[in-house]
């Protein structure tokens, strides 16, 4: 199975500033020039949201301030200027190889 | 409106089976996969297995894989998730998930239910 690791378990940032989360997958998530990562939101007693898809394809509708990066192995979801209603847990997840699905641990963000 | 309806709230005892199920409405349910995750109190999110109702191809995840039966009926657009024998460790929110299709290939979830949470309690 394809093991997902996010960094750090938890995050706190202030209003305005940037946060940045970090996934690493233990294989290539790369074929044909795709990445087969997806980012989650989560917020408190609500399913989670896609965000971001094939690692930096923002969904319909997500704000602009979401953004998704990365490669191969390593990859990154940045939030450019932390909002109030961002507060959530984050989770990245691969669909490369299936079965099955995997998940990261999740990354809890909060206000500082 | 394009959603998954997820049916509601079950409280059984250990050793009785269930069936939930989550109903698609808004576009074509044989053409997208549906997943179920699991999601135990205060935990993260747990792939369970996904369906492809227009051929019934069915995979597990292994921690899943003979606890669980998933099925679809593509007449009423619904899938089901069923235990035949629940157990205390059951006790989660379980929620439906929508799938892109590639060739013989689900991709991310692009549409989630509203979950269903299941209680497992002597």
């Amino acid at each position: 199975d394809i093991v997902m690791t996010q960094s750090p378990d938890s995050l706190a940032v202030s209003l305005g500033e940037r946060a940045t989360i970090n996934c690493k997958s233990s294989q290539s998530l790369l074929y044909s020039s795709s990445n087969y990562l997806a980012w989650y939101q989560q917020k408190p007693g609500q399913p989670p949201k896609l965000l971001i898809y094939w690692a930096s394809t923002r969904e319909s509708g997500v704000p602009d301030r979401f953004s998704g990066s990365g490669s191969g192995t390593d990859f990154t979801l940045t939030i450019s200027s932390l909002q109030a209603e961002d507060v959530a847990v984050y989770y990245c997840q691969q669909y490369y190889t299936i079965p099955p699905i995997t998940f990261g641990q999740g990354t809890r963000l909060e206000i500082k | 409106e394009v959603q998954l309806v997820q049916s509601g709230a079950e409280v059984k005892k250990p050793g009785e089976s269930l069936t939930i199920s989550c109903r698609g409405s808004g576009y074509s349910f044989s053409s997208y996969w549906i997943g179920w995750v699991r999601q135990m109190p205060g935990k993260g999110l747990e792939w369970m297995g996904i369906i492809y109702p227009g051929d019934s191809d069915t995979r597990y995840s292994a921690s899943f894989q003979g606890q669980v039966t998933i099925s679809a009926d593509t007449s009423i657009s619904t899938a089901y998730l069923h235990w035949t024998t629940l157990k205390a460790s059951d006790t989660a929110m379980y929620y439906c998930t929508r799938h892109p299709s590639g060739t013989l290939h689900p991709y991310h979830i692009d549409l989630w239910g509203r979950g269903t949470t299941v209680t497992v309690s002597s």
